[in-house]
């Protein structure tokens, strides 16, 4: 079955360390990774999106994918309690339909002050 | 302002009722694509559609329908037969058929139960 793994967490950090988000995925030909932010009661924003090997850096925010090991992660440097938020991964598995993208459960992230 | 509009933002089914979701685009997307989400869950996918004219079930299909006969225009309705409509729905959209492109999200209506 295909799938898209999370640990739902929560993940509890204090504010200004680095925050480790993981994700694994079941098909190895997978081609396209994304990563959501999700506050409570409000709807998914996109804040990464990653397609090759390798690390991907944009401002806190850093996303690994390894595509041997069927997992991409999203670090969060000098975490602030604005952070706190569910992270979903969303993957474009082989065989979906060009644009599909199937979600994970996403994890919870806690930062406290 | 570009962007994708769902309404109504709270909706309140009775028992044997069917209601209908909105959800217009202006960001002149060919894909749109419903979802439900419940407490504490991932998205699952209601049904998608590629083109105008155009869609398919997704994941969780029964109880729900679409239509598409416009670009900016993907309304969602809850059937009587979904027994269980209680949840955060969410519509997406996405330029096109390339893998390599993200879906963007509405701001969701929440659907429940009188």
């Amino acid at each position: 079955q295909k799938e898209v793994e999370q640990n739902s967490g929560p993940l509890s950090v204090p504010e200004g360390a680095i925050a480790s988000l993981n994700c694994t995925y079941s098909d190895r030909g997978s081609q396209s990774f994304f990563w959501y932010r999700q506050y409570s009661g409000k709807s998914p924003e996109l804040i990464m999106f990653i397609y090759s090997n390798g690390d991907k850096e944009d401002g806190r925010f850093t996303a690994q994918l390894n595509k041997a090991s069927q997992y991409v992660s999203l670090l969060i440097r000098d975490s602030q309690p604005s952070d706190s938020a569910t992270y979903l991964c969303a993957v474009n598995l082989w065989g979906n339909a060009g644009n599909m993208l199937t979600f994970g459960g996403g994890t919870r992230l806690m930062v406290k002050p | 302002d570009g962007g994708i509009t769902q309404s109504p933002k709270y909706l309140f089914r009775k028992e044997g009722q069917n209601v209908t979701l909105s959800c217009e685009q202006n960001l002149n997307h060919d894909a749109m694509y419903w979802y439900r989400q419940d407490p504490g869950q991932g998205l699952r996918l209601i049904y998608y559609s590629q083109i105008v004219n155009d869609f398919q079930k997704g994941d969780i299909a029964e109880g729900y329908s679409v239509s598409r006969e416009k670009k900016e225009s993907f309304p969602l309705t809850v059937t009587s037969a979904q027994k269980n409509p209680t949840a955060f729905y969410l519509c997406a959209s996405s330029p096109g058929r390339s893998s390599n492109q993200p879906q963007h999200f509405g701001d969701g209506t929440r659907l429940s139960i009188l």
